[in-house]
């Protein structure tokens, strides 16, 4: 079984703060994204990286970065985080080229609020 | 871009009832796939498509890719409570060399007793 975990469930912080949301999936895959949750908007591709150090733009990538130093793990950045950064995070990996590369595998989420 | 609408946004239904919901699209997809969402956990792939026309099932769930490739639509018989949670549709497409996913925004399912 595919198998994706994120750092945290519940996350608190602070206007300003930075935060790194971290990301691991144990199924070699190539691609991996990271999306954000919104009641109404569904989910929203903020980046992507399919490769280690590479990385796209998403639809929403003002006020995020990332990083993917090593192929499992990706890495969510928020600079200077905003209170309308609060949100659910998702991250998701799947295959690149190989077995089925169109079905994304998602981690449980966390969920971020911005005080 | 690509925009997907899905149908109905929420759904009430007895135990045991059939289910039916869909996603329409403007734009062709070559892979359609439905994710069940539960509280507060995320997504967890259902069911993929990957050819027109193709029917697939999964248990009490049963999914078809449209002819047209843009329309699909989820089925669930005989609707147990464990059913209750939101209901996801994503088409596949190909973006500057990379692919993505479009996600349509959720059918929300309540199963009474």
């Amino acid at each position: 079984d595919v198998k994706v975990t994120q750092s945290s469930r519940y996350l608190v912080k602070r206007t300003g703060e930075k935060v790194f949301l971290e990301c691991v999936q144990d199924m070699d895959h190539e691609n991996m994204f990271w999306y954000r949750q919104d009641p109404g908007l569904g989910l929203r591709l903020i980046y992507f990286s399919y490769d280690v150090k590479m990385k796209e733009k998403g639809d929403i990538p003002e006020g995020y970065s990332v990083s993917r130093e090593k192929k499992e793990r990706f890495s969510l950045i928020l600079e200077s985080a905003s209170t309308n950064q609060t949100s659910m995070y998702l991250c998701a990996s799947s295959w690149r080229l190989a077995g089925t590369p169109y079905e994304q595998y998602f981690g449980p989420g966390t969920r971020l609020t911005v005080t | 871009g690509q925009q997907l609408n899905q149908s109905p946004q929420s759904m009430f239904i007895q135990e045991g009832e059939d289910v039916s919901m869909n996603c329409t699209s403007s734009s062709i997809f070559n892979t359609w796939l439905w994710y069940k969402q539960d509280p507060g956990e995320g997504p967890v792939l259902l069911i993929a498509l990957y050819k027109a026309g193709e029917l697939t099932s999964n248990g009490r769930l049963t999914a078809q890719f449209g002819i047209t490739r843009k329309d699909s639509f989820l089925n669930i018989s005989a609707s147990i409570p464990s059913d209750v949670g939101i209901y996801f549709c994503a088409g596949q497409v190909s973006q500057g060399g990379s692919e993505k996913l479009v996600f349509g925004k959720g059918t929300k399912l309540t199963v009474n007793p």
